[in-house]
C-alpha cells in the first residue's frame, strides 16, 4: 500500500525556518517524481515544488522561490522541504505528493499544518 | 487568483448528474492532454478521481467521468450519491508554469 507521511510542520514565527518530511513507503520511491503542494486555510491548491526521481531537475513557483528547497533522500525515502525566511502568507496545510501519469499527483499524504504567526 | 477556472459552486439531487467546468487556455489545458480531477473531503487530502483527462484509477466508481473541448474540460458525476459532497479540484500540466502544474480554484458540491 502506498503510504505518505509528513512531519515537521507547527507554529513559528515570521521569518523563521522549518523543514517539512516526507516518509514514503508502499513504492520505489526512487523512481518517482514527488510534489509539494500548499492549501491556505479555506483556499485552493497551489503547487509550490517539484523534484524529478534523480534530483535533477528541481522546480519552484514563484511564491517560495529563493526561500524555500525541495531535497530528497532516496535511500531512506524521504521527501524534504526546508522553508526559510517564513511569512504569514505562508500559513497552510502542506503536502506531498507522487507524480505519475503526466504531472498527475496520484497519491497524497494526509498533510501537515504550518502556521506563521507572531 | 488560480490558474484554471471553475465555478465555486454547484448542486445537484442524488441520482441526478452534475458537470463541473474547468477552463484554462492553450498553454495548459487546451494544449495537453494532462488534465486530472482531485475531490477533497474536509480536512482531509485530495484524492485522484481522474487523470490525463478521462481516464479513472483503478477503485473510483465509473459514476466519474471526463472530458475535454478546447480550453475547457469537464468532470461529469452521474447518479449523485451524499458521499461525492465535497471540494472538486481540476489541474493540467501548464507550459507557462514555474512548476509546470496549475490548479483550478475548487468547486464545491453540495446533494441537496
Amino acid at each position: 500500500e502506498v503510504q505518505l507521511v509528513e512531519s515537521g510542520g507547527g507554529l513559528i514565527q515570521p521569518g523563521g525556518s522549518l523543514r517539512l518530511s516526507c516518509a514514503a513507503s508502499g513504492f520505489t520511491f526512487s523512481s518517482y517524481e514527488m510534489n509539494w503542494v500548499r492549501q491556505s486555510p479555506g483556499k485552493g491548491l497551489e503547487c509550490i515544488s517539484y523534484i524529478s526521481n534523480s534530483v535533477s531537475t528541481i522546480y519552484y513557483a514563484d511564491s517560495v522561490k529563493g526561500r524555500f528547497t525541495i531535497s530528497r533522500d532516496n535511500a531512506k525515502k524521504l521527501l524534504y522541504l526546508q522553508m526559510n525566511s517564513l511569512r504569514v502568507e505562508d500559513t497552510a496545510v502542506y503536502y506531498c505528493a507522487r507524480i505519475t501519469y503526466g504531472w498527475t499527483s496520484d497519491y497524497w499524504g494526509q498533510g501537515v499544518l504550518v502556521t506563521v504567526s507572531s | 487568483q488560480s490558474a484554471l477556472t471553475q465555478p465555486a459552486s454547484v448542486s445537484g439531487s442524488p441520482g441526478q448528474s452534475i458537470t463541473i467546468s474547468c477552463t484554462g487556455t492553450t498553454s495548459d489545458v487546451g494544449g495537453y492532454n494532462y488534465v486530472s480531477w482531485y475531490q477533497q473531503h474536509p480536512g482531509k487530502a485530495p484524492t485522484l478521481m481522474i487523470y490525463n483527462v478521462n481516464y479513472r484509477p483503478s477503485g473510483v466508481s465509473n459514476r466519474f467521468s471526463g472530458s475535454k473541448s478546447g480550453n475547457t474540460a469537464s468532470l461529469t458525476i452521474s447518479g449523485l450519491q451524499a458521499e461525492d459532497e465535497a471540494d472538486y479540484y481540476c489541474s493540467s500540466y501548464a507550459s507557462s508554469s514555474t512548476t509546470h502544474v496549475v490548479f483550478g480554484g475548487g468547486t464545491k458540491l453540495t446533494v441537496l
